[in-house]
């Protein structure tokens, strides 16, 4: 079983519709749990950062982490054309220079349809 | 959030000759540096880890002469790819951790290197 799972799609939904993005993962350890969005040809932005379970908002953008299930989500509202790209979990452990560690999911290719 | 630039965006280039890709942090000192793979459709591969003023540590698989790298500074570092081969051609990222230990990780655009 891989650290970090996440489905690739592709995930076409139309414009205004509420996408859901998930990733699960294995590893306990993992303290704190990322999202990035890339652009084709372009390097990952980085969407959300949380570190505890719950919830975390951002305009649009929802992070859920539920810690005992081992399972994250990305909840994207309204979304828009513009939203259109790869989505990358990420979740790591430690902070120190020789502790730190961030493993990536492979992406979910989002399209959003006009 | 804090800036990476990455320099060139693109390069093509004939076989047998090296390319250095450049990666800076722009508004923040960055202790630590990572480079990262990525084929077509497929996820971030770990190349190697890079701190400041010491030698890069090296993924399984990956030839450190093969790809060297550089970070002689806090906001600099270099990925040079040595003598290189068709099989090379990928798209490279940087991506930065802040100097206060921050556990967020920010990227660079990505150099699309072409090798003919």
């Amino acid at each position: 079983q891989k650290e970090v799972e996440q489905d690739p799609g592709p995930l076409s939904v139309p414009e205004g519709a509420i996408v859901s993005l998930n990733c699960t993962y294995s590893n306990s350890a993992f303290q704190y749990f990322m999202w990035y969005r890339q652009y084709s040809r372009k390097g990952p932005e980085l969407l959300m950062y949380t570190y505890s379970s719950g919830n975390k908002e951002d305009g649009r953008f929802t992070a859920q982490v539920d810690k005992s299930s081992k399972y994250i989500s990305l909840f994207i509202r309204d979304s828009q054309p513009s939203d259109s790209a790869t989505y990358l979990c990420a979740m790591g452990v430690g902070s120190g220079a020789g502790s730190y560690q961030l493993t990536f999911g492979k992406g979910t290719k989002l399209s959003v349809i006009p | 959030g804090a800036v990476v630039s990455q320099h060139p965006s693109r390069v093509i280039c004939k076989s047998g000759t090296s390319v250095k890709i450049e990666c800076r942090s722009l508004d923040f000192q960055a202790t630590t540096m990572f480079w990262y793979r990525q084929f077509p459709k497929k996820s971030l591969m770990l190349m190697a880890t890079s701190n400041e003023g010491s030698k890069a540590t090296y993924e399984q698989g990956v030839e450190k002469d093969k790809f060297l790298i550089n970070h002689a500074s806090l906001t600099l570092s270099t990925l040079t790819v040595t003598s290189a081969h068709p099989e090379d051609s990928s798209f490279y990222i940087c991506s930065a951790r802040g100097s206060r230990g921050g556990e967020k990780l920010f990227f660079g655009s990505g150099t699309q290197l072409s090798v003919l």
